[in-house]
């Protein structure tokens, strides 16, 4: 059973700070991630993806690889209460046309 | 560049009675095509996936079928709807064997009374 975890939270962070979410990951043949954000009521829109070991930066947001430790992670710099939304981590199929998706965590900014 | 249509955006539906739900893409060509649901509070659960017309897999046995009668037309299906159906049903296509980033659509929330 391939499984992605990740803390629900909610992760309630001030305006201004970095956010951190993590996401750990069963399956040693997944070899691309992606983070999805779904703000409440709306479809999962994504923002990153990563392929490799290492830091990957797009604007405010820096995604993380450590696939000896299969672990990843999404920083959020200079948080806004825009971002407060849930944030989905997902690993690719190893080979199948099925990602495995966890089920989220949810990010609180407050002003 | 490509966008994914669903309808309808939200339904109400009596115990029993039937379903369809649309989602088609526009802007690629032989997309695969997947059908999740999400219940409240809840992550997505895999309903349907296909990576060619006529071909469906499914993933979870339930009372729920799907179609893909074109090229980027996805369809889901059912005869007769369970009050444990009512949730957030989310369309998503990907492209080829090697690229796993997924696009959502905007969705269609269901409530089955």
């Amino acid at each position: 059973q391939k499984e992605v975890e990740q803390n629900s939270g909610p992760l309630s962070v001030p305006e201004g700070a970095i956010a951190s979410l993590n996401c750990t990951y069963s399956d040693r043949g997944s070899q691309s991630f992606f983070w999805y954000r779904q703000y409440s009521g709306k479809s999962p829109e994504l923002i990153m993806f990563i392929y490799s070991n290492g830091d990957k930066e797009d604007g405010r947001f820096t995604a993380q690889l450590n696939k000896a430790s299969q672990y990843v992670s999404l920083l959020i710099r200079d948080s806004q209460p825009s971002d407060s939304a849930t944030y989905l981590c997902a690993a690719d199929g190893g080979g199948s046309y099925i990602p495995t998706f966890g089920r989220g965590t949810s990010l609180i900014v407050h002003p | 560049s490509q966008t994914i249509h669903q309808w309808p955006a939200t339904l109400v539906q009596p115990v029993g009675s039937p379903l369809s739900l649309e989602c088609t893409v526009e802007g690629t060509s032989n997309p695969n095509l997947y059908w999740y649901r999400q219940a409240a509070g809840r992550g997505l659960q895999l309903l349907f996936y296909s990576v060619g017309i006529g071909q469906i897999s499914s993933e979870v046995p339930q009372n729920l079928s799907a179609s893909r009668p074109q090229d980027r037309q996805f369809i889901l299906s059912s005869k007769k709807l369970l009050l444990s159906d009512s949730g957030f049903y989310l369309c998503a296509w990907g492209q080829g064997t090697t690229s796993y980033e997924q696009y959502f659509g905007p969705g269609t929330r269901l409530t089955v009374t």
